[in-house]
């Protein structure tokens, strides 16, 4: 079974602090993203990476950084956390074929619930 | 820009009963249509997906009609159990390059009472 895992499951930060969510996948996936979902709002993709170290935009990246140091872990970064920051967030994975055709389907980790204060 | 709609926002079926989740999408360039169930305290998993080359697909009781023309698909679950209350998300991908990422729909809670 694929397994993606986040360091916490809830986290209780303060206005103004770094904050580091981390996301391990155990499967060789190639892609990994982030999300966070409010309610009423859905999933709305914050960042994603194809590679190690490489990284693209998704399409609410604003306060937000990621890092991929290494193929299976996948950094979300917080520089300065914000109240309206306060959110479910949610790391994903998913492969690449062998004829370098990405898979859409996404494997999803369980979500850290970060409140900021 | 939300490139895919979802409605409704949620739904209360009886047991036995039939539920009907719909989306539309505005991209012609998406070829993949899945559709994620999300229990409480979990991150969603992949339910049933469909390629707009067929105008429908069935698993069990899970069935996603697809309408190219229409730009919409929907997600019906026949003999709805209590089991399956659970937030619903429809998603979009494709048009190649990087486009492998999903535009999600907004999520329909879904309450199936016993």
């Amino acid at each position: 079974d694929v397994k993606v895992t986040q360091s916490s499951r809830y986290l209780v930060k303060r206005t103004g602090e770094k904050v580091f969510l981390e996301c391990v996948q155990d499967m060789d996936h190639e892609n990994m993203f982030w999300y966070r979902q409010d309610p009423g709002l859905g999933l709305r993709l914050i960042y994603f990476s194809y590679d190690v170290k490489m990284k693209e935009k998704g399409d609410i990246p604003e306060g937000y950084s990621v890092s991929r140091e290494k193929k299976e872990r996948f950094s979300l970064i917080l520089e300065s956390a914000s109240t309206n920051q306060t959110s479910m967030y949610l790391c994903a994975s998913s492969p690449v074929l062998a004829t370098g055709t990405s898979v859409y389907e996404q494997y999803f980790g369980p979500g850290t619930r970060l409140t900021v204060t | 820009q939300q490139q895919v709609k979802q409605s409704p926002q949620s739904l209360i079926v009886q047991k036995g009963g039939i539920s009907i989740i719909n989306c539309a999408y505005e991209n012609t360039a998406f070829d993949y249509f899945p559709w994620y169930q999300q229990f409480p305290g979990k991150g969603p998993a992949l339910l049933i997906a469909i390629r707009p080359d067929v105008s429908e697909k069935k698993e069990g009781r899970f069935t996603i009609s697809f309408n190219k023309s229409a730009k919409q698909f929907s997600l019906h679950i026949m003999d709805s159990q209590p089991g399956d209350s659970a937030t619903y998300f429809c998603a979009a991908s494709g048009g190649g390059g990087s486009n492998y990422k999903l535009t999600f729909g907004k999520g329909t809670l879904l309450t199936v009472n016993p």
